[in-house]
């Protein structure tokens, strides 16, 4: 399996601001991933990380809005651009392959964002 | 567009069988996961169907019919411990991508 943390656990913001979270996996993995949780929601994907190149992003979201980088196989960030109080959320990382199940995805213990 | 519709809430006592269900609509189908998520905690894997079927995990078991774009998961022994947010989720192929379905809220009650 694989352990992922995140940083900062929680953050509040103000509108207009820009934050960063980081996502570390303590082994390398294949796939990296964001996601949005709004509280009581379900899990929506913003994109996948790409190690060494852009990253691929869902419908709805923009690298403007949200630039990733993936520098190496085991280490990813995702900014929050020019935050407003929708943005308000609980950011996840995730993390797949190759070590352990192959259909299994592993989350970080999230972000909680607050942007006032 | 892709959807995954699951009960909003189930509720149950201790002991009981509760079976969540899930229906989908996606495009490039690979296999069905759930997860399981504590409140204010990170989502956690519990099963996979690649293929139509049951499969058991323990007191779980998830079931996939392809043809019906349905699955679900059944808890068996319900515990206190089972109270928590059970989402299922498509996805797989070469990059493992997941899309979340509604999420059900599981209370188990004493």
């Amino acid at each position: 399996s694989a352990v992922i943390s995140q940083k900062p656990s929680r953050d509040i913001c103000q509108r207009g601001t820009s934050l960063t979270i980081q996502c570390q996996v303590d082994s390398q993995v294949t796939m990296m991933f964001w996601y949005r949780q709004q509280p009581g929601q379900s899990l929506t994907l913003i994109a996948t990380a790409n190690q060494g190149s852009e990253a691929t992003y869902e419908s709805g979201f923009v690298i403007d809005k949200f630039p990733i980088s993936r520098p190496n196989l085991t280490f990813s960030t995702l900014t929050v651009s020019n935050m407003s109080p929708e943005d308000s959320s609980i950011y996840l990382c995730s993390a797949w392959g190759p070590a352990g199940i192959q259909e299994t995805q592993y989350f970080g213990p999230g972000t909680r964002l607050l942007v006032l | 567009g892709q959807s995954l519709e699951q009960p909003s809430e189930v509720t149950a006592v201790e002991g009981a069988i509760v079976q969540i269900n899930c229906t989908y609509q996606t495009s490039g189908f690979y296999g069905l996961s759930w997860y399981q998520q504590h409140d204010g905690g990170a989502p956690t894997f519990l099963s996979y169907n690649a293929l139509d079927g049951l499969e058991e995990t323990g007191r779980f078991s998830s079931f996939l019919s392809r043809s019906d774009s349905y699955g679900y998961l059944l808890l068996q022994e319900l515990q206190m411990k089972d109270s928590a947010s059970y989402f299922c989720a498509v996805g797989g192929g070469a990059t493992n991508k997941l899309i979340f379905g509604t999420g059900t809220l599981l209370a188990v009650q004493p």
